[in-house]
């Protein structure tokens, strides 16, 4: 049962950088058709596709794009979010999870979930 | 960007009701489209994929139906667990997008 779980600082000061962990267990980060990616909800608010990584590259909302990356460490199984230059408007829960096959494709892996904050 | 938008924002049906939501794109998605549920304070879990399509487990009173630009959600039987707030989203076009939600509880 492949599990995925966020880690990181739970705030993060204005113009800094937020960065984040995602570590799979119950399956390879390897894996060619698993897609990794990151999803934020503003509290009270919708859902926010901010981007993924594989094994081949990566694909981020345009939006966020000139202030992110994400990588892919295999040696931990984990995969990573780094969000720079934050403002308050960063403020959410920030989901990690899979895709499968693409991501122009189902979400059929979350993890829990963490919050981060950004205040001074 | 695909805009979605979702109606009504928030229902209050009984035990047993048939309760649809509906989901519209800004612009033809074929019939890439998701529905997920959000319970307080969990993850977003997915009941259908591609249109219409039950992920495995999901119970069959909640079906998913359209194409094109308009979608419709359903809840055949109303149970007291699928409170909840119930998202689409569509996978046609990059950057993907989520509908603002649809909020169900029991009156």
């Amino acid at each position: 049962q492949l599990q995925l779980q966020e880690s990181g600082p739970g705030l993060v000061k204005p113009s800094e950088t937020l960065s984040l962990t995602c570590t799979v267990s119950g399956g390879s980060i390897n894996s060619r058709d698993s897609y990794w990616g990151w999803i934020r909800q503003p509290p009270g608010k919708g859902l926010e596709w901010i981007g993924n990584v594989y094994y081949s590259g990566s694909t981020y909302n345009r939006s966020l794009k000139s202030r992110l990356t994400m990588s892919v460490d295999t040696s931990k199984n984990h995969f990573s979010l780094n969000l720079s230059s934050v403002s308050a408007a960063d403020t959410g829960i920030y989901y990690c999870a899979r895709w499968a096959n693409g991501i122009a494709a189902p979400i059929h892996n979350w993890g829990q979930g963490t919050l981060v904050t950004v205040s001074p | 960007d695909i805009q979605m938008t979702q109606s009504p924002s928030s229902l209050s049906a009984s035990v047993g009701d048939r309760v649809t939501i509906t989901c519209q794109a800004t612009q033809d998605i074929s019939n890439y489209l998701n529905w997920y549920q959000q319970k307080p304070g969990k993850a977003p879990k997915l009941l259908i994929y591609h249109g219409s399509n039950l992920e495995t487990g999901v119970p069959s009173r909640f079906s998913g139906s359209g194409s094109g630009t308009d979608f419709t959600f359903t809840i055949r039987t109303l149970q007291p667990e699928d409170v909840a707030t119930y998202f689409c989203q569509q996978y046609d076009n990059f950057p993907l997008t989520f509908g603002p939600g649809t909020k169900v509880d029991i009156k």
